[in-house]
Order: C-alpha cells, then sequence, then structure tokens
C-alpha cells in the first residue's frame, strides 16, 4: 500500500531555532495536511495544501506542496517551547467520491533539548 | 464550538467484552471516519463514511463494525474486545471545498484491554 516517510523521527529544539521537517512518498497526492498532536489530544490541523507548488503560513509555520506531488515539507521559524509535541503529515490520494481518507506519516517528534 | 465529540474518553475492558464508542459532529460534514493510534505505527484507518447511509473499511477493520447513525453520528463497536485492540481511537470527520478535502479530529478515546 501507499506509505508516507516522515523525517526526521525526532528532534530536540532550543528556543529560537527554526524546525524543518518533511514527508516523502512514491505516490502522487491531491492534497497536503500537517497535523499536530499534543499528549492526550486529537490531532489538530495547522496547514492544509491543494495544489503543487503551493506555499502556505500560519503564523511561524510554512509548509509547502512539492512541485511533484509526492512530498511537503513543514517549518517552524523562532521556535518557543509550546511547539513540543507531534507532527504528522498526511496525504490523501483523492477527493470527492467515497475516498477521502488520509495516509499519515509515523511523525516527527519534537522536544525541548535539555 | 464542538467541533468532533466522542466519547468515553478513557475505558477499560475485559477480554470479550462489547462496547460501542460514539461520536457526534456538529460541522454538517458528509464524511466521518475512525482511526486507530497505536506506538509506532502513526493512525490507521479502521472504517470510514463518506455519506450517511454508507460505511467503508480501512486499513485495519477486523474486529469492528461501525454505524453511521445520521449524518451527525458515527459509531464504532467492539463486539469481542481482544488486548490487540488497547489503543487510542480517533474519531475525525470532513468536508470538501472546491479545492479538497480537510479533516478533523476527536480528542480521542484511550482503549484498554485486559
Amino acid at each position: 500500500g501507499q506509505q508516507l516517510n516522515q523525517s526526521p523521527q525526532s528532534m530536540f529544539i532550543q528556543e529560537g531555532e527554526d524546525v524543518s521537517m518533511n514527508c516523502t512518498s512514491s505516490s502522487i497526492f491531491n492534497t497536503w495536511l500537517w497535523y499536530k498532536q499534543d499528549p492526550g489530544e486529537g490531532p489538530v490541523l495547522l496547514i492544509a495544501l491543494y495544489k503543487a507548488g503551493e506555499l502556505t503560513s500560519n503564523g511561524r509555520l510554512t509548509a509547502q506542496f512539492g512541485i511533484t506531488r509526492k512530498d511537503s515539507f513543514l517549518n517552524i521559524s523562532a521556535s518557543i517551547p509550546s511547539d513540543v509535541g507531534i507532527y504528522f503529515c498526511a496525504g490523501q490520494l483523492s477527493y470527492g467520491g467515497s475516498q477521502g481518507n488520509l495516509i499519515f506519516g509515523k511523525g516527527t517528534k519534537l522536544s525541548v533539548k535539555p | 464550538n464542538a467541533g468532533v465529540t466522542q466519547t468515553p474518553k478513557f475505558q477499560v475492558l475485559k477480554t470479550g467484552q462489547s462496547m460501542t464508542l460514539q461520536c457526534a459532529q456538529d460541522m454538517n460534514h458528509n464524511s466521518m471516519y475512525w482511526y486507530r493510534q497505536d506506538p509506532g505505527m502513526g493512525l490507521r484507518l479502521i472504517y470510514y463514511s463518506a455519506s450517511e447511509g454508507t460505511t467503508d473499511k480501512g486499513e485495519v477493520p477486523n474486529g469492528y463494525n461501525v454505524s453511521r447513525l445520521n449524518k451527525r453520528e458515527f459509531s464504532l463497536r467492539l463486539e469481542s474486545a481482544a488486548p490487540s485492540q488497547t489503543s487510542v481511537y480517533f474519531c475525525a470527520s470532513s468536508h470538501q471545498t472546491g479545492t479538497g478535502n480537510t479533516i478533523y479530529f476527536g480528542e480521542g478515546s484511550w482503549l484498554t484491554v485486559v
């Protein structure tokens, strides 16, 4: 089946640093979504991307839908302590009709540097 | 705005017991989903319902049944719980815009089968 490779699996951040993570696949997606999950909570949508090449920002977060439609990245600028959590990418193969389910990456866990 | 609401938040079951997880959304979305989340496995789709009256299997449907009671509600039933079904369960719903689908999650149900 389709798979998403999300990297890195985990990373440590120091307040003020920029953070970058990405997802790649061998499949072509029509939609890329980025979620953040805090402990004990459900994933919360951060950014949705619908067109190849699209670059979208949400505050300090910026995400891009790759030109090949097989990848996407998420950048966090000037990180703050509340950025810690698990970030998931999700690709959607189709929209409309009876499909529309997402394929999720396994997540990037952001922690604070000790 | 409640969004996606699922109950119960926590449940402990004995092997062989049955239970139903309830989910309701107030966003007038057509599509609803049930996912499970396990460490190292990411989010995996159990069942989804593209619209009221329809349900389809996802990636890991065995041991589960679903009911799309109406447009708002989508329940997940475990007929005979097994320890392998210990997991965190997320209900989600989605709407389609002119450009694509966006999925919103509930806060999760933590299920332990002993």
